[in-house]
């Protein structure tokens, strides 16, 4: 069964509103999640790293004002984007891995279209 | 800086074999990782290498040089529902995974 679940799967949104996704850890706790992005036969970008009851850490070039990073429990991160553009259009993914050299369990995915 | 290299895409047959290489570059070296990725899916875990050697799952195969930061994935009796992306991605130093762009892999009948 799965592992991590993410939701919504798919979401369509005006230009300047936001949107919340949720990356629930099914099996176990997780001290930290992950955040990717992936445009069109583009590689995973990891965007920031979720850690639990402390800031994210984001990776260069990503705007951490823009895209709000929340996880307040060992099961839950929501990644926020806010003021959405066409831009933003893209796969977001989660992931969580359990231990340090075990793979990494992904969400379904979330597929932003900002029109 | 870190990085990973795979080919763009692949074309086989079905019913045949395809190895699909991935070389890398990274600060430290913490195991290696294929994932399957069909499009517009979250990517689904195929192997993990840590040691250098042959690891063996079913139709599906992966080995490591850690020495030529080399590593293969080896599809046999290759399926239509094969047709996905393959992703290499390597656990550095940080245990953060560095991931290749992806293969493309198309699968003719």
């Amino acid at each position: 069964g799965a592992v991590v679940s993410q939701h919504p799967s798919w979401v369509i949104c005006k230009s300047g509103t936001s949107v919340k996704i949720e990356c629930r850890s099914l099996d176990f706790q997780a001290t930290t999640m992950f955040w990717y992005r992936q445009f069109p036969k583009q590689s995973l970008m990891l965007m920031a790293t979720s850690n639990e009851g402390s800031k994210a850490t984001y990776e260069q070039g990503v705007e951490k004002d823009k895209f709000l990073i929340n996880h307040a429990s060992l099961t839950l991160s929501t990644l926020t984007v806010t003021s959405a553009h066409p831009e933003d259009s893209s796969f977001y993914i989660c992931s969580v891995t359990q231990g340090m050299n075990t793979e990494a369990f992904f969400g379904q995915g979330t597929r932003l279209t900002v029109v | 800086g870190q990085n990973i290299d795979q080919p763009t895409e692949m074309t086989a047959t079905e019913g045949a074999i395809v190895q699909i290489n991935c070389t890398y570059q990274t600060s430290g070296f913490n195991g290696l990782f294929w994932y399957q990725q069909h499009a517009g899916e979250a990517p689904t875990f195929l192997s993990y290498n840590v040691l250098d050697g042959l690891e063996e799952k079913g139709r599906f195969s992966s080995f490591l040089s850690r020495s030529k930061g080399y590593s293969y994935l080896l599809l046999k009796e290759l399926q239509m529902k094969d047709s996905a992306s393959y992703l290499c991605a390597v656990k550095d130093s940080n245990y953060q995974l560095i991931w290749g762009a992806g293969t493309k892999l198309i699968i003719k009948p």
